[in-house]
């Protein structure tokens, strides 16, 4: 069973560019969050997708957007990239229908450094 | 604001021994989840054990338990008889439940399982 896959693993980017970061959910989940984990810190709640609509945002500006497809795969999208941006992007997937309690399923992540 | 705090950033134990990792929160929610994840060198969030607030009784699952004291509102994380494969950082992580999809996680507490 596959769990939930994050692509790339590893990207650099030069300030004022943009980037997309890829996700697939766990298998039979509906529902995918991202997140944003700076060196030695907690991650930090960006957005959560649920059919196709972003069903909740955290404290992020406008440059960080994001989109999921019918089949519950979501992009995350950050433009005008600042190094401040440098960090791991974690996806997390859940199947909604009030289960969210029972925790998320986390990929491995992206690590974006920004140059 | 709901908060959570970690105050050990980093532990070490021997290998066989017990190890208690610690963990606060704020809310004034009276009903929520608590939730300990582990984070390897592999990056991919893994949960450890959950807690539903309103359950009096202590999670546990197979060598890691849970002390929840709610009104104290404090939640650690024991470890019996640790394992290498233990060493990892660990991340306290609380969710609410009134509309809100989000986790809040700690700084994490580095612990390191000696062997």
């Amino acid at each position: 069973d596959a769990g939930v896959t994050q692509s790339p693993t590893h990207l650099i980017k030069t300030r004022g560019q943009q980037v997309t970061l890829r996700c697939s959910p766990k298998s039979g989940h509906d529902t995918v969050s991202w997140y944003q984990q700076a060196l030695g810190q907690g991650p930090q709640f960006i957005f959560q997708y649920y059919e196709e609509e972003e069903r909740q945002r955290g404290n992020f500006p406008d440059r960080f957007s994001g989109h999921q497809f019918p089949n519950y795969s979501s992009e995350l999208n950050v433009n005008a990239l600042l190094l401040g941006d440098s960090a791991l992007y974690l996806c997390a997937s859940s199947l909604t229908s009030g289960r969210l309690g029972y925790g998320y399923t986390f990929g491995s992540g992206t690590r974006l450094t920004v140059v | 604001a709901q908060t959570v705090t970690q105050s050990q950033p980093e532990m070490s134990v021997q290998e066989a021994e017990t190890v208690t990792l610690s963990c606060t929160y704020d809310t004034s929610e009276n009903n929520y989840y608590l939730f300990w994840y582990k984070q390897p060198p592999s990056r991919q969030m893994i949960l450890v054990i959950r807690q539903e607030a309103y359950k009096q009784q202590n999670a546990t699952e197979n060598r890691f338990s849970v002390n929840f004291q709610k009104a104290a509102k404090s939640f650690s994380l024991k470890i019996s008889d640790s394992q290498l494969g233990d060493t990892a950082m660990y991340f306290c992580a609380f969710m609410g439940t009134s509309g809100t999809y989000k986790y809040i996680f700690g700084t994490g507490t580095r612990l390191k399982v000696l062997a």
